[in-house]
């Protein structure tokens, strides 16, 4: 059991160059998530997904695009990376809805650390 | 939506004291809230699980409470050690998870 399992874990962009974060689980979590972290910011909510085909926007939207076209994989696609999309990348899934006891814990993944220049 | 508080960034203790961390939320009554523990270079990991019809919760060293009268939960870690040191952050559930900036503990020797 893997967990949520993100890659890369290091990456340096050139400004305008695009890429994408992975994000994969092993847990069969209908609740998957993107956040990004920087200093003295916390967790701020980029995308999130309730499930196969749903997507929405979270407090950060602007510059990055998800898609979920599996139960497993979330990944984050930034089309024209920017400097101020330099963070700290985190993944996390959990349960969702009533069904596992209703309360839902997040399984965050090791983070990706973005650097764009 | 959600605002979730978290007192003082950064919470020093000596090493076997009770810290005491604080998190607040604004809007509505959660059916439950979380704590997180983080490392530095590492991502969250859940420690406990609080919910609205709870008091209080225990785990080892780790207890937890709830008052919705308050929008408050308390998070204690008695007889602190220094490997408690990290920063812990409340969340909320509602529509996706709300996330305090997180407390910053550190237990001195």
């Amino acid at each position: 059991n893997a967990g949520v399992t993100q890659t890369p874990k290091f990456q340096v962009l050139k400004t305008g160059q695009s890429m994408t974060l992975q994000c994969a689980q092993d847990m069969n979590h209908e609740y998957m998530s993107w956040y990004r972290q920087d200093p003295g910011m916390g967790l701020r909510l980029i995308h999130y997904s309730v499930g196969a085909g749903i997507t929405d926007q979270g407090e950060v939207p602007n510059g990055y695009n998800v898609s979920r076209s599996t139960t497993e994989d979330f990944p984050l696609r930034l089309l024209s990376a920017a400097p101020s999309q330099t963070s700290v990348y985190f993944c996390a899934s959990s349960y969702w809805g009533q069904g596992h006891s209703g309360a839902n814990v997040l399984t965050f993944g090791a983070g990706s650390r973005l650097t764009v220049l | 939506s959600q605002k979730i508080e978290q007192n003082s960034e950064a919470l020093n203790i000596q090493e076997g004291k009770t810290a005491t961390l604080t998190c607040n939320y604004t809007n509505y009554s959660p059916a439950y809230l979380q704590w997180y523990r983080q490392d530095p270079g590492r991502g969250p990991v859940f420690l406990l699980l609080i919910r609205e019809n709870e008091k209080e919760k225990r785990k080892e060293r780790l207890k937890v409470t709830f008052d919705t009268t308050l929008k408050q939960s308390l998070f204690h870690i008695t007889a602190s050690q220094p490997a408690d040191s990290a920063t812990y952050l409340c969340a909320v559930p509602g529509n996706q998870f709300y996330f305090g900036t997180g407390t910053s503990l550190t237990v001195i020797p």
